[in-house]
C-alpha cells in the first residue's frame, strides 16, 4: 500500500524566512506525485504534478523537486499569503485505469508578518 | 470556467438517518472521484467513475455507502444508514481523459462537511 509521510506537520515562518517542506513516499512505480495548496474550509487547490526523478516545477514564490524516495517544496522568501496547508500525494500503477491519490496528512504552514 | 462544485456544503444528521451528497465535475471532464478526510487523518479515497462506470471502488468503507453517476454528467454519494464514524468531510475531484502512462491532475471541490450525531 502506498504511504505519503510528510514533515514538519506544522511550521511557523517569518515573512521572508525560506523554508522548504518534505514529502517522503513509496509506492510502487510512481506515475505521478501532486502537490496541492489547501485553505481552511476549502477543497485541495492543485499547485503542480512531478513525474520523474530531478524534475522540477515553479510557481511564484513556490518551487516543487522530485527524488525517487522524497518530493520538497521550496518556499523562498514566504508572504503571509502563502499560509495553507500544504498536501502532496502520489499516484503509482503502471496502467492508466488506476488514477487513486494517496495523500498524506499534509504541511501546515503560517506565515507572520 | 466553472470548478467543481459539491451540495450541500454541511449537513448535520442524527445516527441512522440517510444523507445523499452531490457532485457537478468541470464540464467535459469524465473521470470523477469520491474522497473523504475524517478528523486528524489524511484524505482518502473512496471511489473513481470514468463516466458513468466505476473504475475502482477499493475504498469504499462498507455497503452503506451507494455512488452513483447516472448519464455521466453529476455524481450523487448515499450514506445509509448512517454512523458515528461516517462524520468527516466528503470532497469530489475531477480529472480528464489520460491516455497510455499519462496523468491529469484531479481539481477538487470545495468538500461536504458531514457531522453524524
Amino acid at each position: 500500500e502506498d504511504q505519503v509521510t510528510q514533515s514538519p506537520e506544522a511550521l511557523r515562518l517569518q515573512e521572508g524566512e525560506s523554508s522548504s517542506l518534505n514529502c517522503s513516499y513509496t509506492v510502487s512505480g510512481l506515475r505521478g506525485l501532486f502537490w496541492y495548496r489547501q485553505d481552511p474550509g476549502k477543497g485541495p487547490e492543485f499547485l503542480f504534478t512531478l513525474y520523474s526523478a530531478g524534475e522540477e516545477k515553479e510557481k511564484e514564490r513556490l518551487k516543487a523537486t522530485l527524488t525517487k524516495k522524497e518530493s520538497f517544496l521550496h518556499i523562498t522568501a514566504p508572504k503571509p499569503e502563502d499560509s495553507a496547508t500544504y498536501l502532496c500525494a502520489v499516484q503509482e500503477g503502471i496502467y492508466y485505469g488506476n488514477n487513486r491519490l494517496a495523500f498524506g496528512k499534509g504541511n501546515q504552514v503560517v506565515v507572520i508578518p | 470556467e466553472a470548478g467543481v462544485t459539491q451540495f450541500p456544503s454541511h449537513s448535520v444528521i442524527e445516527k441512522g438517518q440517510t444523507v445523499t451528497l452531490r457532485c457537478d465535475p468541470i464540464s467535459g471532464h469524465d473521470n470523477l472521484y469520491w474522497y473523504r478526510r475524517v478528523m486528524g487523518k489524511e484524505i482518502k479515497f473512496l471511489l473513481h467513475f470514468v463516466k458513468e462506470s466505476k473504475q475502482d471502488e477499493s475504498g469504499m468503507p462498507n455497503n452503506r455507502f451507494l455512488a452513483e453517476r447516472t448519464g455521466g454528467t453529476y455524481s450523487t454519494l448515499k450514506v445509509q444508514p448512517a454512523e458515528l464514524e461516517d462524520s468527516g468531510v466528503y470532497f469530489c475531484a475531477s480529472s480528464q481523459v489520460g491516455g497510455g502512462r499519462a496523468t491529469y491532475e484531479q481539481y477538487f471541490g470545495p468538500g461536504t462537511r458531514l457531522t453524524v450525531t
